[in-house]
């Protein structure tokens, strides 16, 4: 497709079970970024990849969440052990640009994540 | 803290007027600064930008002004369209990144015909 996609678009879980959330960028950018959005608020950076280096891992809320792109296109957010708190919508997002460069985001449609 | 900040949950304006929305924040280190639009149930769509090298930058009904000294940025949409109501994200980053992009809580915009 032209576009991020994401899979699933939806996933109930219940607490304690192990996620996985998968996002296809736009083929051929270089840069992939996953960003949790709780209700109500505005989308928080989780994690940053170039290609398939992980440069940025600094808003993982814990070291449940796990964040791959091994050959440097599909990615997967992986929660362990979910709670409750980690309900939310998980979005995608992929540039042309490297960091350090001005480059449009474009997000995928998000995968909402809801635990019970 | 909140260091983008969109004090107004909500704003309604009638079809054919001007909607100004608002953003400010508190870290001087900002250097870039955009503005999203999200539909329900859809992914931020990116709108327009401005560096802070610029007070204004236009595009089409979209105006986006920076006051650097205020720590203030808004969007200007004129004339308003029923198909502009959605929620607007003000985002602003370091360095000329796009990366680690700083989002507001947003403003839900209603144009009514």
């Amino acid at each position: 497709g032209a576009g991020v996609s994401q899979s699933p678009r939806y996933k109930v879980a219940k607490r304690g079970q192990d996620v996985a959330l998968r996002c296809d960028p736009i083929s051929g950018h270089v840069s992939l970024f996953w960003y949790q959005q709780a209700l109500g608020q505005g989308p928080e950076f989780l994690t940053y990849f170039q290609n398939e280096a992980q440069l940025d891992k600094s808003g993982l809320p814990s070291d449940r969440f796990f964040a791959e792109r091994p050959e440097g296109s599909v990615s997967t957010l992986k929660i362990q052990r979910t709670q409750q708190e980690d309900s939310a919508v998980y979005l995608c997002a992929s540039s042309l640009a490297m960091q350090g460069d001005t480059g449009e985001l474009f997000f995928g449609e998000g995968s909402r994540l809801t635990v019970l | 803290d909140q260091q983008v900040k969109q004090n107004s949950p909500s704003l309604s304006v009638q079809e054919g007027r001007i909607s100004i929305l608002n953003c400010d924040y508190t870290n001087s280190m900002f250097d870039y600064f955009l503005w999203y639009k999200k539909y329900p149930a859809e992914g931020p769509t990116f709108l327009i930008s401005i560096s802070s090298i610029k007070d204004k930058n236009e595009d089409g009904r979209f105006t986006v002004f920076l006051n650097k000294s205020a720590k203030h940025l808004s969007l200007h949409i004129v004339p308003s369209q029923p198909g502009d109501s959605a929620v607007y994200f003000c985002a602003a980053s370091y360095g000329g990144s796009q990366g680690n992009l700083i989002f507001g809580k947003g403003t839900k915009l209603s144009v009514k015909p």
